[in-house]
């Protein structure tokens, strides 16, 4: 079983729709991030929260929103989808425990599409 | 910002070191590099990091020069499965900032049969 997992894996929806992508980890660790790609470009941060009561904005954040329900599970909504919300969606954990090794663990993406 | 320089592809052939360079010329003391690789869409997957030393897993090397200025990923015996998009990241110690990883774009590397 992978130890991070996001659904749906692809999700077509309408302009205005409310959308909510979910992640799970069964590694145990603290910290989580939402990232998305959008063709040709690297991941960007758009969320990360590092323990339950911890959320904090990443570099575009505008437009989204999230939840950290319980250390494995950590939700990104999209509260009113528009078109240049279409892209890779990513998320990651990493560990607490080593400062200095920290790597980060990714789901395998889920797909958006907004028309 | 990434806050580092890569090519934006490189080709090599199959079995041969593939040599991926990195330029970070403004890194501190206190920030380690990573390297990150993703294939085709996939999640990107850990590969190695360093601080000052040079760096070796079962994965790759990396080398990094010593005024930290630059480094190097080495893959010693590409083979068609490295086919990747490769990204460098410099990342400040957790115990200073807890900053989480910042990606650039990365190099996108062919393995040619």
């Amino acid at each position: 079983d992978a130890d991070v997992t996001q659904t749906p894996r692809n999700r077509i929806t309408k302009t205005g729709k409310r959308i909510m992508l979910e992640c799970s980890q069964t590694k145990g660790h603290d910290r989580m991030y939402w990232y998305r790609q959008d063709p040709g470009l690297g991941l960007r941060l758009i969320y990360y929260s590092f323990d339950v009561k911890d959320i904090n904005k990443g570099e575009i954040s505008d437009g989204y929103s999230v939840s950290r329900q319980a250390q494995a599970k950590f939700s990104l909504s999209l509260e009113s989808a528009i078109p240049n919300q279409t892209a890779l969606y990513f998320c990651a954990t990493s560990d607490l425990g080593q400062a200095e090794y920290n790597e980060q663990f990714f789901g395998p993406g889920t797909r958006l599409t907004v028309l | 910002d990434a806050k580092t320089t890569q090519p934006p592809s490189m080709d090599c052939a199959e079995g041969r070191a593939a040599n991926l360079p990195c330029n970070h010329s403004t890194i501190s003391g206190n920030e380690y590099v990573y390297w990150y690789r993703q294939i085709h869409s996939q999640g990107p997957q850990y590969i190695i990091h360093g601080l000052k030393n040079n760096e070796t897993n079962e994965m790759a090397s990396l080398i990094i020069t010593e005024d930290r200025k630059s480094s190097t990923l080495i893959l010693p015996h590409a083979t068609l499965r490295d086919t990747a998009v490769y990204y460098c990241i410099r990342r400040e110690d957790l115990n200073s900032g807890n900053t989480p990883l910042v990606f650039g774009k990365g190099t996108r590397l062919s393995v040619i049969a």
